[in-house]
C-alpha cells in the first residue's frame, strides 16, 4: 500500500494570507490527525477527522480548521497566518482512530512565513 | 494530565557503539499505549514500536530493543552497534484516555559519527 501522502511539500507566504494543505491518507485508512511540529513547541495536536467530522482538537486558535472528503482525505487551512505559524504539518491516517492504534505518519509540509 | 519526557537532548555516539534512549512518561489512565518514531532529516515520523500497559515484555527487532517498565513509568530503547544510518530524532509518545491523540516528548537527537 501507499503511505501517507502530503501535498506540497513546501510553502512560503506571507503574514495575513491564507494556505490549505493537503493529506491523502493510507488506502483504507479512515482516520485523519493533524499535527504541528515547532522547534520551540514540539509535536502538538491539531485535529483529528474521522468519517468526514472533527472528532477532536487540539489546543488551537480558530485559524486552524480542517475538513475530511468522503475518500478520507483531508486538508486543512491556516487563515491570517502569523509568522509563528511556520511550522512542519504532519498528517497521520490510521484505520478507525480509536485509542492505541499506531498512525503513519507523511513526509509533511514545511510551511514558512515571512 | 499526560506527559513525555525525554531528558537526553542530544547523543553523540561513534559507529558500533550501543546507545539507549530513554523515555518517562506520566499518566493516570490505567490502559495506555507507547510508541517510538524515528524521524530523519527528511521529516517523516517513521513507526518503530507500539506496546501497551498491560505488556511489560521487552521486545527485540534486530538492533532495536525496548524496555517498558511501568514501576518507574519507563519506556527506554537501545540499538545495539549503531550505524551511521541511525543518525535521526527519536520521539517517545503517549496515548491514553478516549481520543487516539498522541502525546509526544521532545525528542532526542542521536548522531552516530563513523
Amino acid at each position: 500500500k501507499a503511505g501517507v501522502t502530503q501535498t506540497p511539500r513546501y510553502l512560503i507566504k506571507t503574514r495575513g494570507q491564507q494556505v490549505t494543505l493537503s493529506c491523502s491518507p493510507i488506502s483504507g485508512h479512515r482516520s485523519v490527525s493533524w499535527y504541528q511540529q515547532t522547534p520551540g513547541q514540539g509535536l502538538q495536536f491539531l485535529f483529528e477527522y474521522f468519517s468526514e467530522t472533527q472528532r477532536n482538537k487540539g489546543n488551537f486558535p480558530g485559524r486552524f480548521s480542517g475538513r475530511q472528503f468522503s475518500n478520507s482525505r483531508s486538508e486543512m487551512n491556516v487563515s491570517t497566518l502569523e509568522l509563528g505559524d511556520s511550522a512542519l504539518y504532519l498528517c497521520a491516517s490510521s484505520d478507525k482512530g480509536i485509542v492505541g492504534e499506531t498512525q503513519y505518519f507523511g513526509p509533511g509540509t514545511r510551511l514558512l512565513v515571512l | 494530565a499526560q506527559k513525555v519526557t525525554q531528558a537526553q537532548t542530544e547523543i553523540s555516539v561513534v559507529e558500533k557503539e550501543d546507545v539507549t534512549l530513554d523515555c518517562v512518561y506520566e499518566t493516570r489512565d490505567t490502559t495506555y499505549y507507547l510508541f517510538w518514531y524515528k524521524q530523519p532529516p527528511s521529516g517523516e515520523l517513521v513507526f518503530l514500536i507500539r506496546r501497551n500497559s498491560f505488556d511489560e515484555q521487552n521486545e527485540i527487532s534486530g538492533r532495536y530493543s525496548w524496555n517498558f517498565q511501568k514501576s518507574t513509568s519507563s519506556f527506554n530503547f537501545t540499538i545495539t552497534a549503531s550505524q551511521v544510518v541511525d543518525s535521526a530524532v527519536y520521539f517517545c509518545a503517549l496515548n491514553g484516555g478516549a481520543t487516539n491523540k498522541l502525546i509526544f516528548g521532545t525528542g532526542t537527537l542521536l548522531a552516530v559519527q563513523p
